[in-house]
């Protein structure tokens, strides 16, 4: 089992609807959790950053942790074309004191 | 939130020379900064940690006499990619963290290297 599970897509949703994104990490002293947008040939720029069980909202982006489950969300409301990019989940595990990336989710937002 | 640059972004360079990267916290003191490698279409693949002033730890199967890692200030680390090979060509990023354990990466733009 990888530490850190993602979809790799593609996830195809239309302009305007929501779009979500999923993540699942295997290790239990995980504490910190990331999520990075990477557009195709750019670095990954950070969207959010969740610690804490429950829900992180800014601006169109939400962030949803739930430690029992091992699981880590970002929904996209309002999707836009300019989203479509390969979505990262982080999670910092302190055990190794090691960040770990998933693979990515590619989202491709349909105008 | 945090910038972080990286130079040069792109570079090519003959098979066999030296090719360093400088990476710089600009308003930030980066306690931590990290290397990854990405090739095309693949996920990011951590390559070392460095600390301010210690020696970088690197990843398992990331050889440190090929790849120099220097962090001399809380604000400049380097990757020198020595004796340089067409395998090594790749997409470098670096990152940097200012805070303690568990704390933000911030991503630099990443420099495009090609060995020919």
């Amino acid at each position: 089992q990888k530490e850190v599970e993602q979809n790799s897509g593609p996830l195809s949703v239309p302009e305007g609807a929501i779009a979500s994104l999923n993540c699942t990490y295997s290790d239990r002293v995980s504490q910190s959790f990331f999520w990075y947008r990477q557009y195709s040939g750019k670095s990954p720029e950070l969207i959010m950053s969740i610690y804490s069980n429950g829900d992180k909202e800014d601006g169109r982006f939400t962030a949803q942790l739930n430690k029992a489950s091992q699981y880590v969300s970002l929904l996209i409301r309002d999707s836009q074309p300019s989203d479509s990019a390969t979505y990262l989940c982080a999670v910092y595990n302190s055990g190794t004191y090691k960040y770990i990336f998933g693979t990515g989710t590619r989202l491709k937002v349909l105008a | 939130g945090a910038v972080v640059s990286q130079h040069p972004s792109r570079v090519i360079c003959k098979s066999g020379t030296s090719v360093k990267i400088e990476c710089r916290s600009l308003d930030f003191q980066a306690t931590t900064m990290f290397w990854y490698r990405q090739f095309p279409k693949q996920s990011l693949m951590l390559m070392a940690t460095s600390n301010e002033g210690s020696k970088a730890t690197y990843e398992q199967g990331v050889e440190k006499d090929k790849f120099l890692i220097n962090h001399a200030s809380l604000t400049l680390s380097t990757l020198t990619v020595t004796s340089a090979h067409p395998e090594d060509s790749s997409f470098y990023i670096c990152s940097a963290r200012g805070g303690g354990a568990g704390e933000t990466q911030y991503f630099g733009p990443g420099t495009r290297l090609l060995v020919l």
